[in-house]
């Protein structure tokens, strides 16, 4: 199993442009989450899933989009980048079938919008 | 409310010396308590679990529920602890399924 690949690993946009992160886990797990880091600072949730076709807010919900059209992937996308938007994203995916409730998470994704 | 709370942003202990990271948790109800580690550059991992009762690189978390908290011990730090560390707690809550991070605590065993 790969887990939880992110793509790209660094990606440096212009102000206003548009982008999206890919996400993308093969352990079959229905919940999957975006958070975003900043700097020093802790994580923050952005978006989260609970299943193919069910995307609700995090707590930093604005300035971003998802989508879950299959159990495998969960991009996010960026619309008219902003400054504030530079920190590193990371995806996350978990499952609640029995046993413990574990977050695997992927690589991240570095961004820097200038 | 549904919260986790570590209070500490960062800590610095001497390499050989006890290290505590404090967490705090609000919920009603009995949530899945989880440390998670960040070592520099790398994803998060989970470190240790509340239902598993396990020492994991010499690492332990005992679970009050009268004090609602879940801090991370270790008697004797090593260098190689220096990470940023996460509380966490999963739980229903509304008909769905929370997880919930602290804020983390950079750990820094000095030399």
């Amino acid at each position: 199993n790969a887990g939880v690949t992110q793509t790209p690993k660094f990606r440096i946009l212009k102000i206003g442009q548009s982008m999206t992160l890919q996400c993308t886990q093969d352990m079959n797990h229905n919940y999957m989450y975006w958070y975003r880091q900043d700097p020093g600072m802790g994580l923050k949730l952005i978006y989260y899933s609970v299943g193919a076709g069910i995307t609700d807010k995090g707590e930093v919900p604005n300035g971003y989009n998802v989508s879950r059209s299959t159990t495998e992937d969960f991009p996010l996308r960026l619309e008219l980048a902003a400054p504030s938007q530079t920190s590193v994203y990371f995806c996350a995916s978990n499952n609640l079938a029995g046993g413990s409730n574990e977050q695997f998470f992927g690589p991240g994704t570095r961004l820097t919008v200038l | 409310a549904q919260r986790v709370t570590q209070p500490e942003k960062l800590l610095s202990v001497f390499k050989g010396a006890p290290v505590e990271l404090k967490c705090n948790y609000s919920y009603s109800g009995s949530p899945e308590l989880f440390w998670y580690v960040q070592y520099s550059r790398q994803r998060l991992q989970l470190l240790l679990r509340h239902i598993s009762r396990e020492s994991i690189k010499g690492f332990t978390a005992d679970l009050n529920k009268g004090e609602t908290s879940f801090h991370l011990k270790k008697p004797f730090a090593q260098e190689e602890d220096s990470a940023m560390y996460y509380c966490a707690l999963s739980g229903p809550t509304s008909g769905t399924y929370k997880y919930i991070f602290g804020t983390g605590t950079r750990l820094k065993v000095l030399a």
